[in-house]
């Protein structure tokens, strides 16, 4: 039973381009979590996402970022003009359906972003 | 706000101790609360959850206690290995959230063999 699937695993983009950061949550999860981690830091809160619905996105930049969950196929967290300040590693978590109020979430290896 | 801390930065204990590491939280309104692992290079991996209408449950050499009157959970790692050197984070979900995790800056734990 594979775990939650991340690529790529490391990522280099130059200034200005873009980045795109697959997902493949756990089989029978239907829900996926982005989260941004920083350097000695902890997680922080992206966006959450069932498929074709994004539900809460109360962590996303207002500009340049923004996910999705198609129907078919990973998620996608995609960075337009990435900027220096985007370095981080991404990791997705995915759970099963919530169920009395337990948001048990796996992660996944994580993608690590350097922007040159 | 919302925050999720911890109270020291790095713990380091000999191999074959207890390990006792700390969480405070800061909202009263969290019923959902997990302990993350996390070694160099790689995800959070999940150890033990709780639920606020519990204050204790115990995992495999693993226990978590909640203490909703402080706000304060704790991660009990039994008999430490040096396997058990990573980062550790706790996490809580708000009860009125749509399931998103705040997580704490993380506790490095050194086993010293």
């Amino acid at each position: 039973n594979a775990g939650v699937m991340q690529n790529p695993r490391h990522l280099v983009r130059r200034r200005g381009q873009e980045a795109r950061l697959r997902c493949s949550p756990m089989k029978g999860h239907s829900h996926v979590y982005w989260y941004r981690q920083l350097p000695e830091e902890g997680l922080k809160f992206m966006v959450y996402l069932q498929k074709e619905n994004i539900i809460d996105e109360s962590g996303m930049p207002k500009e340049r970022f923004s996910a999705e969950f198609p129907k078919e196929g990973p998620s996608i967290l995609r960075i337009q003009q990435v900027v220096r300040g985007d370095s981080a590693a991404y990791f997705c978590a995915s759970s099963p359906a919530i169920r009395g109020g337990s948001y048990e979430q796996y992660f996944g290896p994580g993608t690590r972003l350097t922007v040159t | 706000g919302e925050s999720v801390g911890l109270h020291l930065p790095t713990l380091s204990v000999q191999e074959g101790d207890n390990s006792i590491i700390n969480c405070a939280y800061s909202n009263s309104a969290s019923d959902y609360f997990i302990w993350y692992k996390q070694e160099s290079g790689k995800g959070p991996q999940f150890i033990i959850d709780i639920r606020s209408n519990m204050d204790k449950r115990q995992g495999q050499r693993v226990t978590v206690l909640l203490n909703k009157t402080v706000k304060h959970l704790s991660l009990q790692i039994a008999a430490t290995q040096p396997g058990d050197s990573a980062v550790y984070f706790c996490a809580e979900n708000l009860a009125s959230n749509t399931g998103k995790l705040i997580f704490g800056q993380g506790t490095t734990l050194q086993v010293k063999p």
